[in-house]
């Protein structure tokens, strides 16, 4: 059964500090997304890879964040210092987009199960 | 910029009863439409799609209809059950090439026996 596998869970940190979140995901997709999940703001995407290079980092907050994929097996979210209202469920999602014919694209994306971050 | 707006709700009702969550969007090229069910404490799972206009999506007894007249994709299901309750959000992908979903802020569906 294929998933989409975030560590951690859960994750509480005080203001400051350096917070990491990882992502694995199904083996062979080659699109992965991360999408920020808070109350106010609903679901908003992140950030994007392709082939593990970036497409699109353009709702990530610049100077705090970055977001990396070092093999094709591994997604990584950094908040770096993290402040409280980064305070939110981050999930990665990842997909498979073959070509970019609209007929031909297979752009399901299947979720992981999230990490809850609280910054204090 | 692209934009999905759904009732947010809660929305409650009884075991067996008919279900319609109404969602409407906003693109400037032709979208790919979906929903997802998110169940308490998991992840998002996607529900059904559609990727052209008058295509019906159907998952499970839910269906959905994407009309480009009335730029809606709205969520029906015959009779809800108790196993149903979870938060049901719509969202669509921008047929011009990006490939991040727009979401739409999620409706809590609430069954009661």
């Amino acid at each position: 059964d294929a998933r989409v596998t975030q560590t951690p869970r859960h994750k509480v940190t005080e203001m400051g500090q350096e917070v990491t979140m990882r992502c694995q995901p199904i083996l062979g997709h080659n699109t992965v997304f991360w999408y920020r999940q808070t109350m106010m703001q609903g679901l908003e995407l992140l950030a994007y890879f392709r082939n593990r290079a970036p497409l699109d980092d353009s709702g990530m907050p610049k100077d705090r964040f970055s977001a990396e994929m070092p093999d094709a097996t591994l997604a990584t979210l950094k908040i770096q210092p993290s402040e409280p209202r980064d305070s939110a469920v981050y999930f990665c999602a990842s997909g498979c987009r073959r070509d970019r014919v609209k007929w031909l694209a297979k752009n399901i994306q299947y979720f992981g199960a999230g990490t809850r971050l609280s910054v204090l | 910029g692209d934009s999905v707006t759904q009732m947010e709700g809660p929305v409650t009702l009884s075991e067996e009863a008919f279900l319609t969550i109404n969602c409407t969007y906003t693109a400037t090229g032709y979208p790919s439409l979906f929903w997802y069910v998110q169940y308490p404490g998991e992840g998002l799972q996607l529900l059904l799609k559609a990727t052209k206009a008058d295509d019906k999506g159907s998952n499970k007894g839910f269906e959905a209809t994407y009309r480009k007249e009335t730029t809606s994709f709205h969520l029906e299901k015959g009779s809800v059950q108790v196993s149903d309750s979870a938060v049901y959000f719509c969202a669509l992908e921008d047929g011009g090439g990006a490939d991040g979903l727009t979401f739409g802020k999620g409706t809590h569906l609430i069954i009661q026996p």
